[in-house]
């Protein structure tokens, strides 16, 4: 399983764009990369999922260069309501074992 | 649907008591994870289940750990005896088969386990 590396904190205010950046050096042909995100007092949820270039849904947008060995979970105008905790995961799709690092704490100011 | 449901949310119990956590995981699902989640640890898959059959459990910290899956809609992790270094936030996870998103798992909110 690709170990990845993520910043362990990071600040925002308002309404401003968050991009965490992942690095997953050692990515397999056949890995994926997701993010889950996780508030206090609850379980992770499921954000985006990517295998390369740009994938976007109501939430987040997920951007993977060419070589696919960084990733980059962009959050536009964040709220309040986005401080959590953020983690990247790289996994292929017959493997079922997530390997949960220790995230990147997003905390957002008004 | 429900979600993922765990019970209890909160336990108390003292070194040497046996500990039961409970899961129902989302009609449907087809596997079954449990995690451990601490500050100096993170979140740890402790074992998983695929069709109720155990698949790995090589995360489970000792033998005195122990999860079962008797059918589809119940999962059981059973702590005995307990330790004060059990105490964590366990959580169970479950996934669809044939999801769009391939390591989409859907977890419930956690037992907060304390051991004194």
């Amino acid at each position: 399983l690709a170990k990845t590396t993520q910043p362990i904190s990071m600040d925002s205010y308002e309404g401003q764009e968050v991009n965490i950046t992942c690095s997953h050096n050692n990515i397999a042909t056949n890995d994926y990369i997701t993010w889950y995100q996780q508030f206090p007092s609850q379980g992770p949820r499921f954000i985006i999922q990517g295998y390369k270039t740009k994938v976007t849904n109501e939430v987040a947008s997920l951007f993977i260069p060419a070589d696919r060995k960084s990733s980059t979970l962009s959050l536009p105008r964040v709220s309040l309501s986005d401080t959590a905790v953020y983690y990247c995961l790289v996994g292929d799709i017959l493997g079922d074992k997530l390997i949960f690092g220790t995230g990147t704490r997003l905390q957002v100011f008004p | 649907d429900a979600g993922v449901i765990q019970s209890p949310r909160h336990e108390v119990t003292e070194m040497g008591q046996e500990v039961t956590l409970r899961c129902k995981p989302i009609s449907g699902h087809d596997y079954l994870f449990w995690y451990r989640q601490t500050m100096m640890r993170g979140l740890e898959l402790l074992i998983y289940f695929n069709n109720n059959v155990p698949i790995d459990d090589s995360g489970m910290p000792e033998d005195r750990f122990s999860a079962k899956m008797p059918n589809a809609s119940f999962s059981t992790l059973k702590i005995q005896p307990s330790e004060p270094r059990d105490s964590a936030v366990y959580f169970c996870a479950s996934r669809s088969p044939g999801t769009s998103s391939y390591n989409e798992q859907f977890f419930g909110p956690g037992t907060r386990l304390t051991v004194l």
